[in-house]
């Protein structure tokens, strides 16, 4: 099993220019989310999927878009690439089941550090 | 809204003990769990607790007061590998909020 994994590890964008982090699992997963880490702060979610066609935005979705087509994959699209969009980006996944006390603890991707001048 | 409180930063001595508290506001609560982050990595998953009490896990245990809005992360035996930035956060239905994070130093 390799988990989550992301791609790329890390890349440079100049302002305007887009682009598509990829993230995939391999735990068959369900839920699958994508968060953003800048220094000192915690992570916010950007977007979530409870299963393959259904997408939700979280806290800071402005930006950005995603799909989840299977099960495995979730990429996160940045289309018009600005400053603030520098950051970590952390792709996690969990299973849930519909039935009460469920954990649903979530692991996460090494991460994509993303440089946009 | 949801709101998470913890400590900036704590420094610790090797073999020591260390207390890591979270308060937390929140409209809706289904449960709250502690991860650690080495710098440059990813967070790993350290504990959950959805009902009061103590949870232990080794030299690691977490404590939950729901009445209280307020968890607390015991590390015991400190060793230096355990300096990391530990991520409280919040679970309403099957999304996490985080609070900011400790960065925990622990010295020789």
């Amino acid at each position: 099993n390799a988990g989550v994994t992301q791609t790329p590890k890390f890349r440079i964008l100049k302002i305007g220019q887009s682009m598509t982090l990829q993230c995939a699992q391999d735990m068959n997963h369900n839920y699958m989310y994508w968060y953003r880490q800048d220094p000192g702060m915690g992570l916010k979610l950007i977007y979530y999927s409870v299963g393959a066609g259904i997408t939700d935005k979280g806290e800071v979705p402005n930006g950005y878009n995603v799909s989840r087509s299977t099960t495995e994959d979730f990429p996160l699209r940045l289309e018009l690439a600005a400053p603030s969009q520098t950051s970590v980006y952390f792709c996690a996944s969990s299973y849930s089941r519909k039935t009460s006390g469920n954990q649903e603890t979530q692991y996460f991707g090494p991460g994509t550090r993303l440089l946009v001048l | 809204g949801q709101n998470i409180d913890q400590p900036t930063e704590m420094t610790a001595t090797e073999g020591a003990i260390v207390q890591i508290n979270c308060t937390y506001q929140t409209s809706g609560f289904n449960g709250l769990f502690w991860y650690q982050q080495h710098a440059g990595e990813a967070p790993t998953f350290l504990s959950y607790n959805v009902l009061d009490g103590l949870e232990e896990k080794g030299r690691f245990s977490s404590f939950l007061s729901r009445s209280k809005g307020y968890s607390y992360l015991l590390l015991k035996e400190l060793q230096m590998k355990d300096s990391a930035s530990y991520l409280c956060a919040v679970r309403r239905y099957s999304t996490l909020t985080f609070g900011k994070g400790t960065m925990l130093l622990v010295s020789p």
